[in-house]
């Protein structure tokens, strides 16, 4: 079935560094996929997506690209801000599974100024 | 922000009382999802609805039921609460099943129980 894997948090910068998250899945097909945002108190918002092989997703000065040879869709940002503090989810819809989400199981962001 | 109101936001309970969370859209989506977190598992689904009436299990749907009466409406039920099902309950809708459709999400219910 299909499954996602992130890295290990929790995830403490300064502000102004650079952040990269690590995403890997595993999944029938040719999957979608995306990265949710939670902040404190709130439920999550997709951040970006990307559909197939080779799409970049972006926003908020965030990037992920979707490379199929290394089943990976990392989150980059080149600069943080203390208000990006938050849970991030990579997660895949499709092949087999249609629609349904797939998580990894969450990286927590603090960023300090 | 899509139009998802969840209820209740908190709940207290004790073991083996029933329990039902209420999911309500006003986007006319026809596709809505329950999804339970916990820490070091993300989310996972517990039971979808693709239409009215119609609903299937997901990846942890034991002890849990749903019923779909009305478009807007997704309601899930813990037939008798456990400890195990303490949890923080998100809801979520989406237009289609397609896999390149984003689903969005309610702020969820924090439900403990005692």
């Amino acid at each position: 079935g299909n499954s996602v894997t992130q890295m290990e948090g929790p995830v403490t910068l300064s502000e102004e560094a650079f952040l990269t998250i690590n995403c890997t899945y595993t999944a029938t097909g040719y999957p979608s996929l995306f990265w949710y945002v939670q902040y404190p108190g709130e439920g999550l918002q997709l951040l970006l997506k990307a559909t197939k092989a080779d799409d970049k997703g972006s926003n908020k000065g965030f990037e992920a690209t979707y490379r199929k040879e290394t089943t990976s869709f990392h989150l980059e940002k080149g600069s943080v801000q203390v208000s990006d503090s938050a849970v991030y989810f990579c997660a895949l819809a499709g092949g087999t599974s249609y629609g349904k989400l797939t998580f990894g199981q969450g990286t927590i962001l603090t960023v300090h100024p | 922000d899509a139009g998802i109101t969840q209820s209740p936001r908190h709940k207290v309970t004790e073991t083996g009382t029933p329990v039902t969370l209420r999911c309500h859209q006003t986007e006319n989506h026809r596709y809505m999802y329950w999804y339970r977190q916990d820490p070091g598992h993300g989310l996972r689904l517990i039971h979808y609805s693709y239409g009215v009436k119609d609903t299937d299990k997901g990846e942890v749907s034991d002890g849990y039921s749903v019923s779909r009466s009305k478009t807007e409406d997704f309601l899930l039920t813990l037939e008798s609460a456990t400890s195990s099902q303490t949890s923080v309950y998100f809801c979520a809708i989406s237009e289609s099943d397609r896999g390149n459709q984003p689903q969005h999400f309610g702020d969820g219910t924090r439900l403990s129980i005692l």
